[in-house]
């Protein structure tokens, strides 16, 4: 059964560093990676997503890497603000799952401090 | 921007009480899910639906919940005797399945409070 970790738990940082926010997942036989973006009591955000064949994606200040045989993830968010305050989420896709089975990791609490 | 959108944002219920979550997905989706959160917990995928028929659910989703695209547009969740439980956040969301990145769109959620 695939199991999707995210360490730390959370992370206090103060403004203008950069994020590195870990995923792990048990199973490297994936379909995609998706990050999300999760503020108090709302719905998710979707950030990025990776595709298996992929080794990254990016968007702005932020960039996600795929290491499938090593059952990892990272994601970078350049130069944080305030505003990147939240909780950020990564789930997995099995290739035989159905459309839209994610597993999902427990998040990682991000607070930038100005 | 589309988005998938849900009401009522907190319903709160007495134990045993029938309760029907509503969610709009994106127009042009046509693969619909639901998953829960509970306080503290990961969130867990409950249900996907496609082609109105239940693609798959998981083992939380047993006989006390249904699924239910009553129209063009709506997408329901019933729940139809509440348990203590069953007190969690409640997300929509909806994938298209043109592209078929799998990329998932989720809503604001629904947060269901039994009492």
């Amino acid at each position: 059964k695939q199991e999707v970790t995210q360490i730390p738990a959370a992370l206090s940082v103060p403004e203008g560093e950069n994020l590195v926010l870990n995923c792990s997942f048990t199973d490297s036989a994936i379909y995609n990676l998706q990050w999300f973006r999760q503020d108090p009591g709302k719905g998710l955000t979707s950030l990025l997503l990776i595709q298996s064949s992929q080794r990254e994606q990016t968007s702005g200040r932020l960039n996600a890497s795929l290491d499938k045989s090593s059952g990892r993830s990272t994601l970078y968010i350049a130069a944080s603000q305030p505003g990147d305050s939240a909780t950020y989420l990564c789930a997995v896709k099995g290739p035989t799952d159905s459309w839209g089975k994610l597993q999902f990791g427990a998040g990682t609490q991000v607070v930038v401090t100005p | 921007e589309p988005e998938v959108t849900q009401t009522p944002s907190h319903q709160v219920t007495q134990m045993g009480q029938e309760v029907i979550l509503r969610c709009v997905p994106i127009s042009n989706h046509l693969y619909f899910y639901w998953y829960r959160q509970i306080l503290g917990q990961k969130v867990e995928f409950l249900v996907s639906f496609y082609n109105n028929e239940i693609s798959e659910k998981s083992e939380i989703f047993d006989d006390q919940f249904s699924v239910e695209r009553p129209d063009g547009s709506n997408f329901t969740l019933k729940i139809r005797s509440t348990k203590l439980e069953d007190s969690a956040m409640y997300f929509c969301a909806s994938s298209d399945g043109g592209s078929l990145t799998g990329e998932l769109f989720f809503g604001e959620g629904s947060r269901l409070t039994v009492l």
